[in-house]
Order: C-alpha cells, then sequence, then structure tokens
C-alpha cells in the first residue's frame, strides 16, 4: 500500500532560524495536504498542492510539490513560538481524487525562545 | 474553530467492552472521514462515508464498523476493544464535490483508553 514518510522526525530550533520538513511518498499523489498539530490539539489543515512542481506561500511559509508528485516540502522563515506544533503532509494515491489520506509519521517542530 | 464535533472528549474503556464515538460535520459537508491517531504518530484512516454509505476503508478489522445518518453526522463503532485501540480518534468533514483534494475540516477528536 502507499507509505508516506517524512523527515525529519523532531527538529529542535531556535527563534529566528528557518525549518524544513520533507515529504515523500511511495506513489504518485493526486495532491498534497499539509497541516498542522498543536500539542494537545487536532491537526488544522495549511494548504493543499495539486499540480506538478506547484509552489505557494503563506506568509513565512512556503510549500513545494515536486515534479513528479512524489514529494513535497515545507520551508519556514525566521520560526517564531507559536511555529511550535508537528507538521503532517497528507495525500489520496494518484487517480483517486477522494479523501482518503495517508499521512506522514510527521515532523515535531520545537522553537527555543 | 472547524465547526466539526466529536464527543465525548475523553472516554476510558476495558479490554473486550464495545465504544461508539459521535461526530458531526460542518453544515454542508456531505463526507466524514474516520481517521485514528496513536501517540506520537500520524493518523492512520480507518474509512469514510458519503451519503450514508461506506466510500472506502483502511486497513482496519471490521471490529471498526461505522454509520453516517441523513443530516451527515456519523458514529464509529469498536466491539471487542483492544488495549492498542487507545488512541486519539478523529473525525474530519469535507463537501466531496468530485474535485481532486476537497478541504478535509478535522474535529477536536475523542481520546480513547483501553485499560
Amino acid at each position: 500500500g502507499q507509505q508516506v514518510m517524512q523527515i525529519p522526525q523532531y527538529q529542535h530550533v531556535q527563534e529566528g532560524e528557518d525549518f524544513t520538513t520533507y515529504c515523500n511518498s511511495s506513489t504518485t499523489l493526486s495532491n498534497i495536504q499539509w497541516y498542522k498539530q498543536r500539542p494537545g490539539g487536532h491537526p488544522v489543515f495549511l494548504i493543499q498542492l495539486v499540480k506538478s512542481g506547484e509552489v505557494k506561500k503563506q506568509k513565512r511559509l512556503t510549500f513545494q510539490f515536486g515534479e513528479a508528485k512524489k514529494n513535497s516540502s515545507l520551508h519556514i522563515t525566521a520560526t517564531q513560538t507559536t511555529d511550535v506544533g508537528t507538521y503532517f503532509c497528507a495525500g489520496p494515491p494518484g487517480g483517486n481524487a477522494g479523501n482518503m489520506l495517508t499521512f506522514g509519521g510527521g515532523t515535531r517542530l520545537m522553537v527555543k525562545p | 474553530e472547524t465547526g466539526v464535533t466529536q464527543s465525548p472528549t475523553h472516554l476510558i474503556k476495558t479490554r473486550g467492552q464495545q465504544v461508539t464515538l459521535r461526530c458531526s460535520s460542518q453544515s454542508g459537508h456531505n463526507t466524514v472521514s474516520w481517521y485514528q491517531q496513536a501517540l506520537g504518530q500520524g493518523p492512520q484512516f480507518i474509512f469514510q462515508y458519503y451519503r450514508e454509505e461506506e466510500n472506502g476503508r483502511g486497513n482496519f478489522p471490521p471490529r471498526f464498523s461505522g454509520l453516517q445518518f441523513p443530516n451527515y453526522s456519523s458514529e464509529l463503532n469498536v466491539n471487542a476493544l483492544e488495549l492498542d485501540d487507545s488512541a486519539l480518534y478523529l473525525c474530519a468533514s469535507s463537501r466531496t464535490s468530485g474535485r481532486a483534494g476537497d478541504t478535509q475540516y478535522f474535529g477536536p477528536g475523542t481520546r480513547l483508553t483501553v485499560l
């Protein structure tokens, strides 16, 4: 079955440093979605990328979807303590336009003030 | 706030018991998906309901079952509880339009502990 891997599993940064998490799928994805989960909270939708090579920005966050639609990345510039949480990528397998998402294991971001 | 609600918030059961978790989807949404999230892991897809019928299922045994009602709210039932069923159970609602990747909105989850 489809597998989605994320690295790193954990990342400690000093406030103001940049952060990147990488996501790789064993199969082609029709789209990739990113979620943030704060400690004790639930996943909150951040963004969806659909097109091969797509890049989207949300303030300090930059999301990329690979050309082969099998990998993605999230980059945060100048982290803040409010960025603390676990970032998950997720996607349905290629050809499946539904929402039966396979999630990666997540990258837990910790920011030291 | 997503408008997706789940009940109860927390639940403690013993092995072998049965449990029912509930989810009210966001207004206008016709699809509900259920996920199991063990501590420190990503959510795992259990199944999805669309217009009251199961629309897809992940790698979970038949003792995990569900329902969706005409108002699109949903229940997750787990029979013969096992210790490994201890997890956060999340429901997510979306409006399936047939386009790729309808956005899912997660509820706050039900934390189930099996002793």
